[in-house]
Order: C-alpha cells, then sequence, then structure tokens
C-alpha cells in the first residue's frame, strides 16, 4: 500500500482559532513532509521530520508546529490561524530523503479560515 | 538561486495531438529533476525522473522529458494526449548535495478536449 492519508480533507475555522491537521503511511518511510499550496504558486516546504527529528523552514520557523508520535503519523498545529493560512496542505513521505525525489503525497487537506 | 520556471500555466490541447509543457531551471551543477503529476482530486504522483546519463526518460503512460544542461531545460512530450492526460503538472527540481527539499514549479494545468 503506497498511500499516505490525510484528515481532514476539508477544514474551515475562525481567524485566531487553532488548527490540527493529521497525516499517516503505512510504508515505514523514514522522512514525511508537510507542503502548503496556495492557488498559482507552487509547493512551499514547511517542515518535515527525519525520524524523530524536526527541521522547520525558517520563513515559517514560527508559524507552525509539529509532531511524530510514531513512524506513521505526522500532525501540522497552527496555534492561532489566520486568513493567510487558507491553502491546501500537502503531506508527503519519503525514504532515505528526497534527493531520490520520489515522494509519495496525499491528497491534501484544504484549510478555509475565515 | 535555485528555482523552477513553468512558463505556461494553462495548456488546451485536443484528444490525439501531441504535447509539450515546457520546464526551466536555475541551478549551478546539474540537478536531479522530476515530473510530477497530480490528477483531480488525487495526490501528487511521480511521472518520470532523471538522474544522469540518456537526457531523454521515459515515465509512465507515454511520457517522456528530454533533459539539457546547456539550456537547462527539462521539457516534458507526449506523443498523443488522451482525455484521462488533463490534470496538473509540475517540474521539480532537487539538489544532489544535501538537504531534502525539492523545489518545485508552479505547475502547468493541461486540459484534454475532446
Amino acid at each position: 500500500d503506497t498511500t499516505v492519508k490525510q484528515n481532514p480533507r476539508y477544514k474551515l475555522a475562525r481567524v485566531g482559532k487553532p488548527v490540527n491537521l493529521i497525516c499517516s503511511q503505512t510504508m515505514n518511510h523514514d522522512t514525511m513532509y508537510w507542503y502548503q499550496k496556495k492557488p498559482n504558486q507552487a509547493p512551499k516546504l514547511l517542515l518535515f521530520y527525519y525520524d524523530k527529528i524536526l527541521n522547520r523552514e525558517a520563513d515559517t520557523f514560527e508559524k507552525f508546529q509539529s509532531s511524530r508520535p510514531n513512524n506513521s503519523f505526522c500532525s501540522l498545529y497552527i496555534g492561532s490561524a489566520g486568513l493567510e493560512y487558507s491553502a491546501m496542505y500537502l503531506c508527503a513521505s519519503s525514504r532515505q530523503g528526497a534527493n531520490t525525489g520520489q515522494l509519495y503525497f496525499g491528497e491534501g487537506s484544504k484549510l478555509t479560515v475565515l | 538561486a535555485q528555482s523552477v520556471t513553468q512558463p505556461d500555466a494553462r495548456v488546451t490541447v485536443s484528444e490525439g495531438a501531441s504535447l509539450q509543457l515546457r520546464c526551466k531551471y536555475s541551478y549551478s551543477g546539474t540537478p536531479y529533476l522530476f515530473w510530477y503529476v497530480q490528477y483531480p482530486r488525487q495526490g501528487l504522483q511521480l511521472l518520470l525522473k532523471y538522474y544522469s546519463g540518456d537526457p531523454v526518460v521515459q515515465g509512465v503512460n507515454g511520457f517522456e522529458a528530454e533533459f539539457s544542461k546547456s539550456n537547462s531545460s527539462f521539457h516534458l512530450r507526449k506523443a498523443s494526449v488522451h482525455w484521462s492526460d488533463s490534470a496538473v503538472y509540475f517540474c521539480v527540481l532537487s539538489p544532489r548535495q544535501g538537504g531534502r527539499a525539492l523545489i518545485f514549479g508552479t505547475g502547468t494545468t493541461v486540459s484534454v478536449s475532446p
């Protein structure tokens, strides 16, 4: 099974409220990623876990949190949603890093902040 | 700076016609290059990849891409498109040395008309 599952598929949130997005994979991949995708823009890497080590991009360091309680699950947490967080959030996983290019993506979680 | 440019945001082709999607990259050296595709209501999937060697690489569903170091390009082609090829296509770069971040283009939406 080469699928990555994301929940929820659609999330409506109020400004200032927290948001938690969940991702799971059963491929025993060592690395899990979160990307943000806005219309007409390229997917933007927010953070990734290599095993238990979290790496966050410098420009989104304070905006997003994440946890990986076990190899299969990874969450993306927004403490206080703003309008600018409205986007599609893509989870992906890979084995032995992204340099090989073989990432497996979920269908995405569409977040709308009102 | 490393970047990927897909100059065509949307392309419409007739079923049975040929397709070429353009991709230019900026990278000091030879990167790993990929094309990913996102079909409606599905996650991104790897279409093909280039690591080294023969500049023409074959992918799934009759797609191929040609790497040109002199032009810094990695164009995608298909000889005869089918309606099921309607999707968003992303050109992606991975640095050869270090890091796990993939650099995405903004994507080209392909619509195949009957």
